[in-house]
């Protein structure tokens, strides 16, 4: 069975530009969760999406948004990039209360 | 607020030394506590789930055991392969699946 893939698997942008990155679900998942991975804060909840909606948000600025198509597959976009945006943007999808993570996305702005 | 924390930060031990990682947690109502395995560069794997004190759970080398306001895992006779960090998260009644994870314990096995 495919594991969760993210596209792309790196990135680089400069300030003030926008991004989007997308996640592809292990089969059969409907739940997807996005996290943000930093040295220094570590592992981030952003965002969960189920059937299409938002399930629950994590504490990150408005400019951090998302969504969910009916074949499970989501997306986030992340606006008027910033600096501190630079991280490992990692996608995971739920049966049960299990996630799977994916490779990740590393975002560089610059 | 849902807390993780995580000990030691960094571990070393030689091939064969047997050891334990912690995790103390806080949360409103455990739904359930999460061991994953993160190598540079890639996503966390998954290793365990935990739902209840006194629950206990092994693969190969690894044992995770929970009480009510913390988790061990036990690695007995470590190999090199095992280096990684090893990831704690919990994940709280009416929060969907959202984790809150700990910092992790970055272990380095020497051979």
């Amino acid at each position: 069975k495919a594991g969760v893939t993210q596209t792309p698997r790196y990135l680089i942008k400069t300030r003030g530009q926008q991004v989007t990155l997308s996640c592809s679900p292990i089969s059969g998942h409907r739940s997807v969760s996005w996290y943000q991975q930093t040295p220094g804060q570590g592992l981030q909840f952003l965002f969960e999406y189920f059937s299409e909606t938002q399930r629950n948000k994590g504490n990150f600025p408005g400019r951090f948004s998302g969504r969910q198509f009916s074949n499970s597959r989501s997306e986030m976009n992340v606006s008027t990039l910033e600096l501190g945006d630079s991280a490992l943007y990692l996608c995971a999808s739920g049966l049960g209360s299990e996630q799977f993570f994916g490779p990740g996305t590393r975002l560089t702005v610059l | 607020e849902d807390q993780v924390t995580q000990s030691p930060e960094a571990l070393r031990l030689q091939e064969g030394e047997s050891s334990s990682l912690n995790c103390s947690y806080t949360v409103s109502g455990l739904r359930g506590l999460f061991w994953y395995r993160q190598d540079p560069g890639k996503g966390p794997e998954f290793l365990f789930t935990l739902y209840s004190a006194g629950e206990e759970k092994e693969k190969e080398r690894l044992k995770a055991t929970l009480t009510k306001k913390e988790s061990f895992l036990h690695i007995t006779a470590p190999k090199p392969e095992d280096s990684a960090t090893y990831l704690c998260a919990v994940q709280a009644e009416g929060s969907a699946r959202q984790l809150t994870f700990g910092s992790g314990t970055q272990l380095t096995v020497l051979p």
